[in-house]
């Protein structure tokens, strides 16, 4: 059984690019969830896939957007990047639509992202 | 809106000892779960245990237990024998159905030789 791998590991960026991440969600899980980690700051939810729908978001700007793929793997694009992008993006991946407790969530290791 | 409030941003403890983190939650919801996850420098958050809002019994994972007070919207975890790759951050969360995880800002656990 394989868990949530993140890519790539670091990426630095200049102000107004565009960025993609990319995660592979666990095997057998069906829903993968964004978030964003500011230095010495908890996890903020940024949105959830569910078979390849976001069925969830949090409040972040629509420059941040995703998508997820037939294999549950999942993407998060941010364009336009600023300064205050700059951040651990974790992605977690679980079974059921809105993320069931009973079966976990499982985190990747992230991607920390500095935009200059 | 669920919130989750981490007031220790920072605690050390002597290995073997016991330590106690603080968490107080806020929720309007019913049918919640509360986790508390580590992040070691690997960055990869790692579930250290759940309880589920309607059981009434402490949940415990070997050297981790945890302190549920409903009426009071408090779970704290105690650390009992710590050892040095307990340190890291530690994050208390909580989940609803139809809401995702809300974390707390980190509580980092320095454990002492």
């Amino acid at each position: 059984e394989t868990g949530v791998t993140q890519s790539p590991t670091h990426l630095i960026k200049t102000r107004g690019q565009q960025v993609t991440l990319r995660c592979s969600s666990q095997s057998g899980h069906n829903t993968v969830s964004w978030y964003q980690q500011a230095l010495g700051q908890g996890p903020q939810f940024i949105f959830q896939y569910y078979r390849e729908e976001e069925n969830g978001r949090g409040n972040f700007p629509p420059r941040f957007s995703g998508l997820q793929f037939p294999n549950y793997s999942s993407e998060l694009n941010v364009n336009a990047l600023e300064l205050d992008d700059s951040a651990l993006y974790l992605c977690a991946s679980s079974l059921g639509a809105h993320g069931d407790p009973a079966y976990g969530y499982t985190f990747g290791s992230g991607t920390r992202l500095t935009v200059v | 809106a669920q919130t989750v409030t981490q007031s220790q941003p920072e605690m050390s403890v002597q290995e073997a000892e016991t330590v106690t983190l603080s968490c107080t939650y806020d929720t309007s919801e019913s049918n919640y779960y509360l986790f508390w996850y580590k992040q070691p420098p690997s960055r990869q958050m790692i579930l250290v245990i759940r309880q589920e809002a309607y059981k009434q019994q402490n949940a415990t994972e070997n050297r981790f237990s945890v302190n549920f007070q409903k009426a009071a919207k408090s779970f704290s975890l105690k650390i009992s024998d710590s050892q040095l790759g307990d340190t890291a951050m530690y994050f208390c969360a909580s989940f609803s159905p139809n809401t995702p995880l809300v974390f707390g800002k980190g509580t980092r656990l320095s454990v002492i030789a």
